[in-house]
């Protein structure tokens, strides 16, 4: 079982909300990535992270941002929640300095958001 | 376009019978494929990895192989429980980027009935 951690598990919030996705992991990774998933669909990468202080905007366009203050922590802000933010977000790491042969990513279980 | 697609969609399966997952990419250049499997409303774990020189990998009753010639891929399960009942995404890594890029497949839908 990996050691990445998400809160909150569920989420149901009224459109205009900020809200903040935690995702932190003892595993002392560097790279730290965040996922969009909807039902039945692939993951999309919308963020990803090689360190502290580096942040850069994945594959799918998001209206999120994020920040690396700390190695462990890696939480996603919305300023503004709208219902088509609504979906399953995955947070996931992996150690820097692996080959890129075996950049194994560990997931953590994810927060369903649902905006009404 | 770097794409994974996977058959079939979903798959409903007797308890205690096998089954096979297939996985075709595109992936350029290859780096890795790896087999993960999803609960509902769970992250994916990881259940095999196999690099370029690898044509086969279990992991108790999960075997994967691995066609890069004609880049395919397949994962069988052996013995069904009903515990397997989940998603099984298919998913690619490149060695193009120091990032490791990952590509995913949509995934199987896989129930296991008693």
């Amino acid at each position: 079982e990996a050691d990445i951690y998400q809160t909150p598990r569920y989420l149901v919030i009224g459109t205009g909300k900020k809200i903040t996705l935690e995702c932190s992991q003892t595993m002392g990774h560097d790279k730290m990535y965040w996922y969009q998933q909807d039902p039945g669909m692939e993951l999309h990468l919308i963020h990803y992270s090689y360190g502290v202080n580096s942040t850069e905007k994945g594959d799918l366009s998001s209206e999120s941002t994020v920040s690396r203050i700390r190695t462990e922590h890696f939480p996603l802000t919305l300023e503004s929640a709208r219902p088509s933010h609504t979906s399953q977000y995955l947070c996931a790491s992996s150690a820097q300095g692996q080959t890129s042969s075996y950049n194994e990513q560990f997931f953590g279980p994810g927060t369903r958001l649902t905006v009404l | 376009k770097n794409q994974v697609e996977q058959s079939p969609q979903s798959l409903i399966i007797l308890e205690g019978k096998n089954c096979t997952l297939q996985c075709n990419y595109t992936v350029s250049p290859f780096s890795n494929l790896r087999w993960y499997k999803q609960d509902t409303g769970r992250g994916p774990v990881s259940l095999t990895i196999m690099t370029f020189s690898e044509n086969t990998k279990s992991n108790g009753r999960y075997t994967a192989t691995l066609d890069a010639d004609t880049k395919q891929s397949s994962l069988h399960i052996t013995a069904s429980q009903l515990s397997d009942s989940a998603s099984y995404i298919c998913v690619v890594s490149d060695r193009g980027s120091t990032l490791g890029r990952l590509y995913f497949g949509r995934g199987t839908q896989l129930t296991v009935w008693p």
